[in-house]
């Protein structure tokens, strides 16, 4: 079993809809969490950085965190088609000088004009 | 402020071949840590320099090693390529302990 997963999709959604990604981990020494967005051809761009249990905002994305369920969320408001990218989880333990990054394997996602 | 940048983006090697791939990170950044992406297994933790010395290591056969030099920018080498080695190699620098910022990446096709 891997220590995160996250659905692959591919996930479609029309343009405006509110898009719903998520990532379940099993082990709890994962104390700070991240949402990358890569497209096509490029490198992953970090979207949000968070350690607590918790929501964080930043414009039309929001990232949850779930420690006690073990369970992380992004969330995109008001979707674009520039939106469309695939969406990874990453994750990394909370012990100083260990910065090696756990990924998910990414949800394709397309929205539909 | 410029961001990771790889070289060479795109690589064609043949089995057996050796490569060498390098990595130039964000200027103050001291730290450098090398991805694998595939289709299949995504994107798998290599390992990671600081100050010139290996801090980290995910679990890659010893064919793969990287080194640091004292400007801060890396090399990764594979040696003896097989097929599987075919990937995307990624490289991220941070400061401290910001998180990590990725480059575009080194598309390596070995036939």
């Amino acid at each position: 079993q891997k220590e995160v997963e996250q659905d692959p999709g591919p996930l479609s959604v029309p343009e405006g809809a509110i898009v719903s990604l998520n990532c379940t981990y099993s082990n709890s020494a994962f104390q700070y969490f991240m949402w990358y967005r890569q497209y096509s051809r490029k490198g992953p761009e970090l979207l949000m950085y968070t350690y607590s249990s918790g929501n964080k905002e930043d414009g039309r994305f929001t990232a949850q965190v779930d420690k006690s369920s073990k369970y992380i969320s992004l969330f995109i408001r008001d979707s674009q088609p520039s939106d469309s990218a695939t969406y990874l989880c990453a994750m990394k333990k909370g012990d100083f000088g260990n910065e090696k990054l756990t990924f998910g394997t990414g949800t394709r996602l397309t929205i539909i004009p | 402020k410029a961001g990771v940048t790889q070289t060479p983006r795109y690589l064609i090697k043949t089995r057996g071949q050796q490569v060498t791939l390098s990595c130039s990170p964000i200027s103050g950044h001291r730290s450098v840590s090398w991805y694998q992406q595939t289709p299949g297994q995504g994107l798998q933790f290599l390992f990671e320099y600081f100050s010139e010395t290996q801090r980290n290591k995910g679990n890659f056969p010893g064919r793969f090693s990287g080194r640091q030099f004292s400007n801060s920018r890396s090399e990764m080498n594979v040696s003896t390529l097989e097929l599987g080695d075919s990937a995307l190699y990624l490289c991220a620098s941070r400061r401290g302990s910001e998180t990590q910022y990725f480059g575009p990446g080194t598309r390596l096709l070995v036939l």
